[in-house]
């Protein structure tokens, strides 16, 4: 059973553009939901992050856009850049004794052509 | 600071042999996870240590996988016999004490079963 479903599984932007990606969830237990960026053969990092009581964060050209009535969060790239080409994952963390487990997203594929 | 150290990066085995891979955290990190991520889709929780005891292993098959965390630091884990549906890359995070929401991952493991 998949905890976080995202979309798109990809996306191509032209330079400049903005790249929206989303993800949706069912567990109302979920206290977390961070982004992570993946580049080929890195491993994910963390990229930027949001708790269920804010609708909003913004670090730079990264937002997050959260909707927690519609169990709702979407990650907003202004102005792309070819760097920002990656694979994007959405995660969400549940609370449990002495463990916080993260469930990803099946990610999305990025690509900005210059 | 140094960031979570994997070896090998690659392995490429027969199905019915054995594989061992290891992982050194960042400093200080008391919790360390193992992911597995098959091809195009998001990482999957194979187990949790926090120190040196498990926190959750839920997910990880116990008929051929096992891993250990001696000493509360580096940590490996083993595949045993290997079946060609282990072929992915196999991940490990850490993240510091109390904050386990919060992982940093390592470049990962490709593993290739034939």
């Amino acid at each position: 059973q998949q905890q976080v479903k995202q979309s798109p599984q990809s996306l191509i932007v032209q330079k400049g553009g903005i790249s929206i990606i989303n993800c949706a969830y069912e567990n109302t237990a979920f206290d977390y939901f961070p982004w992570y960026q993946q580049f080929p053969g890195k491993g994910p990092a963390l990229l930027i992050a949001i708790r269920p009581d804010v609708s909003e964060k913004k670090e730079g050209r990264f937002t997050i856009s959260f909707n927690k009535s519609a169990k709702q969060f979407s990650l907003h790239i202004m102005d792309s850049q070819p760097g920002d080409s990656a694979t994007y994952f959405c995660a969400a963390s549940i609370p449990q004794t002495g463990a916080n487990n993260l469930f990803f997203g099946t990610g999305t594929r990025l690509t900005v052509i210059p | 600071e140094a960031g979570v150290a994997q070896s090998p990066r690659y392995k490429i085995i027969e199905k019915r042999q054995s594989v061992a891979f290891w992982c050194n955290p960042i400093s200080g990190h008391a919790t360390l996870y193992w992911y597995q991520q098959i091809l195009g889709q998001g990482p999957k929780l194979l187990i949790q240590f926090q120190n040196n005891g498990v926190v959750d292993d839920s997910q990880l098959p116990k008929d051929r996988f096992s891993a250990e965390r001696l000493k509360g630091v580096d940590s490996t884990l083993k595949i045993q016999p290997a079946k060609l549906e282990d072929s992915a890359v196999y991940l490990c995070a850490s993240s510091p004490w109390g904050r386990s929401y919060e992982q940093y991952f390592g470049p990962g493991t490709r593993l290739t079963v034939t």
